[in-house]
């Protein structure tokens, strides 16, 4: 296993179009969790999956952005409408986990997204 | 809540002076912490961790000792090389937060020889 797999590492999209990325975690690894980096700042949690049940995503940033897991494998992050404030790295990590214990997040590269 | 206070960068130093990155925090229950880096250009990677209070964690010459009286988490290194140069970021997870991990801002370190 080579580790957490993001793609696209960068997009380029215009303003209001949709984007699509995907996040392919190390195969045993149960939790899936999405970040937003920003230029200086450190990662901001998205949403994660358990499996393929999404356990948390209030903190996804507004209604355009969503994501799923449909398999408990791999996951997409959609954005529809993309507007320039969504420019920044998109992280995808995973980990395994149970309700006692949590081991530490691996991380992708990322997807850098320019809104143009 | 949960939250993580870096101090901030960036920080420079020369080859093989003494390291030290505070890190304090605030959790709801019993978190794990974990120090992050990440070099240029590349993704995030863990660097250490400790689960329990008065844990140290250790890699690479770097240390942190997990202290709950003083909720901190400080990163350490007796003697830093060029090649440390990188965005530390200190994180904490906590199993009712369903293990999301809460990131510190980053402290960007640059040695120079």
């Amino acid at each position: 296993d080579t580790g957490v797999s993001q793609n696209p590492r960068h997009k380029i999209t215009k303003r209001g179009q949709n984007v699509t990325f995907r996040c392919d975690p190390i195969s045993e690894h149960n939790r899936l969790y999405w970040y937003r980096q920003t230029l200086g700042q450190g990662p901001e949690f998205l949403t994660y999956f358990q499996n393929e049940a999404q356990l948390e995503k209030s903190r996804l940033l507004s209604d355009r952005f969503s994501a799923e897991r449909p398999k408990g494998s791999f996951s997409t992050l959609e954005i529809q409408r993309t507007e320039q404030g969504d420019s920044a790295m998109y992280l995808c990590a995973s980990s395994r986990g149970t309700a006692s214990m949590n081991t530490e997040a691996f991380f992708g590269q990322g997807t850098r997204l320019t809104v143009v | 809540g949960n939250s993580v206070t870096q101090m901030e960068g960036p920080v420079t130093l020369s080859e093989e002076a003494f390291l030290t990155i505070n890190c304090t925090y605030t959790a709801t229950g019993y978190p794990s912490l974990f120090w992050y880096v990440q070099y240029p250009g590349e993704g995030l990677q863990l660097l250490l961790k400790a689960t329990k209070a008065d844990d140290k964690g250790s890699n690479k010459g770097f240390e942190a000792t997990y202290r709950k009286e003083t909720t901190s988490f400080h990163l350490e290194k007796g003697s830093v090389q060029v090649s440390d140069s990188a965005v530390y970021f200190c994180a904490l997870s906590t199993r009712n937060t369903g293990n999301q991990f809460y990131f510190g801002t980053g402290t960007s370190l640059t040695v120079i020889p």
